[in-house]
């Protein structure tokens, strides 16, 4: 069983639609966080959230909405998708403390291409 | 100046040949360093994590960090052509405890 899981796994949309990817987590861990990768551009992080109540911007946020449903549950919202949005999108969660803390676990990735 | 900088141009090695990958990065802060390893379109795994000075050893993997030059570098011994991938250096923020990922160094490996 995928401790990380994204959902949808690919995704092709139109300009101006909204849409949602999701992300859940079974390791336990308080961290989650949202990047996005182009190609030759590495990974750029969008949005992160350390716990529950707690949502922080990162480098590319503009254009971008997150909400942490639950532990486990971290969303990422386009509102009003672009074609420069097209990219894979991951998520990844970490531990604050215990042995493997700050490691982060990566999902399988979503393939967002918006038209 | 970049926080990570990686030459991701294509690094081409025999097989059986050692592997070597470099990274420098800009916050003097960081206090820990992870090497990820992916492969094209996949996600990134975590091949392993170093803090400390010197060199750190995981099987056919070796870690080497210098923190007053700001440099780590991964050596991949015994090269095999299943270690063609893309390796990402990310070391960890001293100030707000998040991974800063560099471009990556692709290797190819050549049988």
């Amino acid at each position: 069983d995928a401790d990380v899981t994204q959902t949808p796994r690919n995704r092709i949309t139109k300009t101006g639609k909204r849409i949602m990817l999701e992300c859940s987590q079974t390791k336990g861990h308080d961290r989650m966080y949202w990047y996005r990768q182009d190609p030759g551009l590495g990974l750029q992080l969008i949005y992160y959230s350390f716990d529950v109540k707690d949502i922080n911007k990162g480098e590319i946020s503009d254009g971008y909405s997150v909400s942490r449903q639950a532990q486990a549950k971290f969303s990422l919202s386009l509102e009003s998708a672009i074609p420069n949005q097209t990219a894979l999108y991951f998520c990844a969660t970490s531990n604050s403390g215990g042995p493997h803390q700050n490691e982060q676990f990566f999902g399988p990735g979503t393939r967002l291409t918006v038209l | 100046q970049k926080e990570v900088e990686q030459n991701s141009g294509p690094l081409s090695v025999p097989e059986g040949a050692i592997a070597s990958l470099n990274c420098t990065y800009s916050d003097r802060g960081s206090q820990s360093f992870f090497w990820y390893r992916q492969y094209s379109g996949k996600s990134p795994e975590l091949i392993m994590f170093i803090y400390s000075n010197g060199d750190k050893e995981d099987g056919r993997f070796t870690a080497q960090l210098n923190k007053a030059s700001q440099y780590v570098s991964l050596l991949i011994r015994d090269s095999q052509p299943s270690d063609s991938a893309t390796y990402l250096c990310a070391p960890l923020s001293g100030g707000n405890n998040r991974l800063a990922f560099g471009k990556g160094n692709q290797v190819v490996v050549i049988p």
